[in-house]
Parts: structure tokens; sequence; C-alpha cells
């Protein structure tokens, strides 16, 4: 299972996009990238996953590298509510890391 | 359509007692999983379950803690007896089973103290 790193912190303006980024340099071919946050004292919340194609939502967007080894959450417009812990994790052995903890400035 | 259901939401109990915390799935969701969080990190599985079975417990201190899922729906955690350490809150999450993608759906938690 491959781990990932992500900066521990990161700040962004309201209605500014918010571009969190995940290393997972040692991901193989068949492993999914999945991407939850995790609002304070509630469970982690599914946002999105891919595997090799750029993916889009209601709620995010999903930018994956062509060598798979890195990924960037995009939150197009960051609103208050957005204020989270972002993990990203892959395949299929449930790891998650520390996170990044996004805080959305007005 | 309803999410996953954990309770209680919080406990407090005195170091050596034991405890359960009880989780119920989303309906058709047969994998279902226990973590623990500590605060400042992300969930530690704990043990995953597809159907009634235990596939995967091997960060479960079984000296302690113990996991069933009876008819392959509920599910409890036990810990007995507890220790100051195992102060956390403990997650329960809920996933279609197959070939994957593997989309977990998380309940709200129980948070435990142990003094």
């Amino acid at each position: 299972d491959a781990k990932t790193t992500q900066p521990p912190s990161m700040d962004c303006a309201e209605g500014r996009a918010a571009n969190l980024p995940c290393n997972h340099s040692t991901i193989s071919g068949n492993e999914y990238v999945y991407w939850y946050r995790q609002i304070h004292s509630q469970g982690p919340q599914y946002i999105i996953h891919g595997l090799k194609n750029n993916e889009t939502n209601e709620m995010a967007s999903l930018i994956i590298t062509e060598d798979r080894k890195s990924s960037t959450l995009i939150l197009p417009h960051a609103t208050l509510r957005d204020t989270a812990v972002y993990y990203c994790r892959t395949g299929n052995q449930f790891y998650f890391g520390t996170g990044t903890s996004l805080t959305v400035i007005p | 359509e309803a999410g996953v259901v954990q309770s209680p939401r919080y406990k407090i109990i005195e170091k050596k007692q034991p405890v359960a915390f009880w989780c119920n799935p989303i309906s058709g969701h047969n994998t279902l999983y226990w973590y623990l969080q500590n605060l400042g990190q992300g969930p530690e599985l704990l043990i995953r379950y597809e159907n009634e079975e235990a596939v995967d417990d091997s960060q479960l201190p079984k000296d302690r803690f113990s996991a069933e899922r009876l008819k392959g729906v509920d599910s409890t955690l036990k810990i007995q007896p507890a220790e100051l350490g195992d102060s956390a809150v403990y997650l329960c999450a809920s996933s279609l089973a197959g070939t994957g993608p593997y989309e977990q759906y998380f309940g709200p938690g129980t948070r435990l103290t142990v003094t």
C-alpha cells in the first residue's frame, strides 16, 4: 500500500481556489487515489477518487499527474465551511496519514 | 439514506473498566471498519470485516480489544480492561464490497475518555 505525504497546513482566502497537494510516489498501477475531509468533531467525509484521469464532482476536482506519483485536490471557490483537515490516501489498505489542515480566511 | 450510526457519542470510564461501542453501517454495505483516532492524527485502522468475517485485524490489540459482527450487519467493539492510553475517538465506517474503488462512509465516532 502506497503511503502519502501532504503539507501539514495551508491557508486560502475565501472565494479563491484551494489547491491541496499529495505525494504518493510509490503508488502501484491499480491503486486508486482517494480524498476525504474531516471537520472538527465529525467523522471523515468522502470527497472524490480517481485512478488515472482527472475527476470532477460537485464538491471538488482531482488532478492526477501522468506518472500518478502525485495529485492535487482543487476546491474551486473555497468557503469558510471548507475549513477542515483533508486526507489523501491510496490503495486498499485504508491507511490515512496526518492530512493537511486547511484554513479558509475571510 | 441514513448514514453510519454509532453509539454512544461520548463515554467516560475509569481505567480498568470495560467499555463497548456499537456501529450500524449503511444498509447494503458489506464491509465494515473500525478506526481509532488520536488527537491531531489521522484515523488508524483497527479491524475490517467483509460480511461476518474479520479479514484484517492485524492492528487490533487483541489482549484487550475484541470485536464482533454478528449476522454481517451491526458491529460491536469492546475494550476490557481500558487503559488511560485508550482515550481517543473510535470511528466506524462502511463501504460496498467488490473489486473497488472502496469509498468509505464514516460515522460521527465515539469519544472515549479514560480517567
